[in-house]
């Protein structure tokens, strides 16, 4: 089946530091992904909407600035979250879906746990 | 305004026993939707789903239940097993391919 992986998996850094997470589809091509973030305990919110060769889609409230994506292939999107700082500590969970359509399911990855000290 | 709920946090079964987990929402536009299922440290993964063109959709032990004019949908695990335990979102996928999900119920079977 579709398969969606993520790297790197866990991230410790300090504050002030920019942290790339990279979201790549293995069997299939991806015009579009999507980063979704998971606070501990609750539900996962969609960030932004990753799109192969245009801009990025950003939901409300979600700083462009601050967590920028690059989709430069159908397998690769990459989300930067830049001078990240504690509160920017969370899941960071990337998905995809396989030829696209509302009827086919979203496939994740594993996520990445990025820790901000 | 969340637009698809779980109303139960959390939910207990004995293993053999059904799990029934329920999910309401509150666009009537929305019209295809999925289960996932989440361990801690892992990305969400997909279980069932339904459109809204149909009314129940089985896979194995899984069995999906829409109920159109109630907004409401459920999942039904049966037999429910130890490995069952995990936290389960009702999701639904917009005509952007956007992802809405809902918060989530931990299941815990009880061997």
């Amino acid at each position: 089946g579709a398969v969606v992986s993520q790297h790197p998996s866990r991230v410790i850094c300090k504050s002030g530091t920019s942290v790339k997470i990279e979201c790549r589809s293995l069997d299939f091509q991806a015009t579009t992904m999507f980063w979704y973030r998971q606070f501990p305990k609750q539900s996962l919110m969609l960030m932004a909407t990753s799109n192969e060769g245009s801009k990025a889609t950003y939901e409300q409230g979600v700083e462009k600035d601050k967590f920028l994506i690059n989709h430069a292939s159908l397998t690769l999107s990459t989300l930067t979250v830049t001078s990240a700082h504690p509160e920017d500590s969370s899941f960071y969970i990337c998905s995809a879906t396989d030829r696209g359509g509302a009827r086919q399911p979203q496939h994740f990855g594993d996520g990445t746990r990025l820790s901000i000290l | 305004d969340q637009q698809v709920k779980q109303n139960s946090p959390s939910l207990s079964v004995q293993e053999g026993r059904i799990s029934i987990l329920n999910c309401d929402y509150t666009n009537s536009m929305f019209d295809y939707f999925l289960w996932y299922k989440k361990y801690p440290a892992e990305g969400p993964t997909f279980l069932i789903s339904i459109s809204s063109i149909k009314d129940k959709n089985e896979d194995g032990r899984f069995t999906v239940f829409l109920n159109k004019s109630a907004k409401h949908l459920s999942l039904h695990i049966v037999p429910s097993q130890p490995g069952d335990s995990a936290v389960y979102f009702c999701a639904i996928k917009t005509s952007y391919d956007k992802v809405i999900f809902g918060p989530g119920t931990s299941l815990s079977v009880i061997p």
